[in-house]
C-alpha cells in the first residue's frame, strides 16, 4: 500500500518563507511530484524530484531525502496567489500513476 | 487552462441513474488518467490507460464504474446506478510515456447524487 502523509494546514504572512513537509512509504519508488491546487481548480505541477537533494525553480525550491522517504516544498516570498492547496505525490510505479496526500491547505495573510 | 478538458463540470444526479462524464486530454499524450477527489482529500487514482489500452485498475473501481478509451483520444467514465458516496470531484489528467513527465489535470467534473 501506499502512504502519503502531509499536515493539513498553515497560515503565512505575505513576503515570508513556508515549508511544507511530506513524508511516504509506499511499495515503490519512481519520483516524487508536487502539484498547487486552488479551490475548485485542477492541481497544477510544480516540482519534481528523483534524485536526492534540492530543486530550485524560481520562489519555489522541492527537496527529497529518499533514504528518510522525506520531501519538502520551500515557498520563499509569499504572495496571496500563493493561498492553496499543495499536494505532494508519488510515482511508485513508474507510470506516473501517483498516489497523493492529503494535501496541505497553505493561507497567506497580507 | 492545461489543455486537457473535462465535459460536463457539474452534474447533479439522483440516486440509481447511470452517468458518464468525458475527458479530451492533451493530443499528443498517451497516457490518460482518471482520478477521484473529496473534500480535503488528494486525488485517488482510479484507472490508466496508454493509447486504447486500460493497464491499471484500482480497487476501488467498484463494478459500476466503467472507463474507456476508444481511440486512444478521448475517454469516458461511466458510472452506473450512483450512491451517494460517489459524490465527488472526477479528475482526469494525461501525460506523455515516460518516467519523470508531468501530468497535466483537467479542471474535473464535480458529481452531486441526491
Amino acid at each position: 500500500g501506499q502512504n502519503i502523509d502531509q499536515p493539513t494546514e498553515m497560515t503565512a504572512t505575505e513576503g515570508a518563507i513556508v515549508q511544507i513537509n511530506c513524508t511516504y512509504q509506499t511499495s515503490g519508488f519512481n519520483g516524487l511530484f508536487w502539484y498547487q491546487q486552488h479551490a475548485g481548480e485542477a492541481p497544477t505541477f510544480l516540482s519534481y524530484n528523483v534524485l536526492d537533494g534540492l530543486e530550485e525553480k524560481g520562489r519555489f525550491s522541492s527537496f527529497l531525502s529518499r533514504s528518510k522517504g522525506y520531501s519538502y516544498l520551500l515557498l520563499k516570498e509569499l504572495q496571496m496567489k500563493d493561498s492553496a492547496s499543495y499536494l505532494c505525490a508519488v510515482s511508485p510505479y513508474g507510470n506516473n500513476r501517483l498516489a497523493f496526500g492529503k494535501g496541505n491547505q497553505v493561507v497567506v495573510i497580507p | 487552462d492545461t489543455g486537457v478538458s473535462q465535459d460536463p463540470r457539474h452534474k447533479i444526479t439522483k440516486r440509481g441513474q447511470n452517468v458518464t462524464f468525458r475527458c479530451d486530454p492533451i493530443s499528443e499524450h498517451n497516457r490518460l488518467y482518471w482520478y477521484r477527489q473529496t473534500l480535503g482529500q488528494g486525488p485517488e487514482f482510479l484507472t490508466y490507460f496508454q493509447n486504447e489500452a486500460q493497464l491499471e485498475k484500482s480497487r476501488l473501481l467498484s463494478d459500476r464504474f466503467s472507463a474507456e478509451r476508444p481511440k486512444g483520444s478521448f475517454s469516458t467514465l461511466e458510472i452506473q446506478r450512483t450512491e451517494q458516496g460517489d459524490s465527488a470531484m472526477y479528475l482526469c489528467a494525461s501525460s506523455t510515456v515516460g518516467q519523470n513527465t508531468e501530468a497535466f489535470f483537467g479542471q474535473g467534473t464535480r458529481l452531486t447524487v441526491v
